[in-house]
């Protein structure tokens, strides 16, 4: 079983829907959650990062940290056609450097 | 300020052939990270330098070395390329690689294809 589990989707969704991401864990020393975002055929770029539980907002965007589920989220409120790529969820414990990664959920937002 | 940069962009070896990928980055960090992307299988992390003059294996080592040759660049060599080591290449760079808020930033990556 993998330390990170996602969706590979893809997800489909009309220009203007919310969307919800969502990844689940097995570690529940993980502390630290972030969302990065790669556009096809480009390197990864952190969109949000959370540390521990709770919500976190930045613009259109929400990421969220359940701890006692192991699962977070990020929902994009008003999906844009500009907002399709494929988001990666990853995450590491305290005082480590190893960054532990979901596979990735490609997003396609129509016009 | 370019962040991370890697070169060559795409490669094409055959196997047995050897080669080095290329990583600087320009935001004065302290820890270097070479990933590999393949489809399903999401970020698997090859090699990490914490700082200057230290390398440690990560998830996915065999096959591969590292040189961090000062603080800018981090460089992984492919002794004798395998057709399993077709994959996209990432280099990434954070302030620092334990602390809690670490923040990785990654290059645009290195597409090779191994015959």
């Amino acid at each position: 079983q993998k330390e990170v589990e996602q969706d590979p989707g893809p997800l489909s969704v009309p220009e203007g829907a919310i969307v919800s991401l969502n990844c689940t864990y097995s570690n529940s020393a993980f502390q630290y959650f972030m969302w990065y975002r790669q556009y096809s055929r480009k390197g990864p770029e952190l969109l949000m990062y959370t540390y521990s539980s709770g919500n976190k907002e930045d613009g259109r965007f929400t990421a969220q940290v359940d701890k006692s589920s192991k699962y977070i989220s990020l929902f994009i409120r008003d999906s844009q056609p500009s907002d399709s790529a494929t988001y990666l969820c990853a995450m590491k414990r305290d005082s480590s450097y190893k960054l532990i990664f979901g596979s990735g959920t490609r997003l396609l937002v129509r016009p | 300020n370019a962040g991370v940069t890697q070169t060559p962009k795409f490669q094409v070896l055959k196997t047995g052939q050897s080669m080095t990928l290329q990583c600087a980055q320009d935001m004065n960090h302290n820890s270097m990270y070479w990933y590999r992307q393949d489809p399903g299988m999401g970020l698997r992390l090859i090699y990490y330098s914490a700082s200057e003059g230290t390398t440690d294996k990560g998830e996915v080592p065999n096959g591969y070395n590292v040189s961090r040759l000062n603080k800018r660049e981090f460089s992984l060599r492919l002794e004798s390329a395998a057709p399993s080591q077709t994959s996209v290449y990432f280099c990434a760079s954070s302030r620092a690689s334990t602390a809690s808020t670490d923040t990785q930033y990654f290059g645009p990556g290195t597409r090779l294809t191994v015959l």
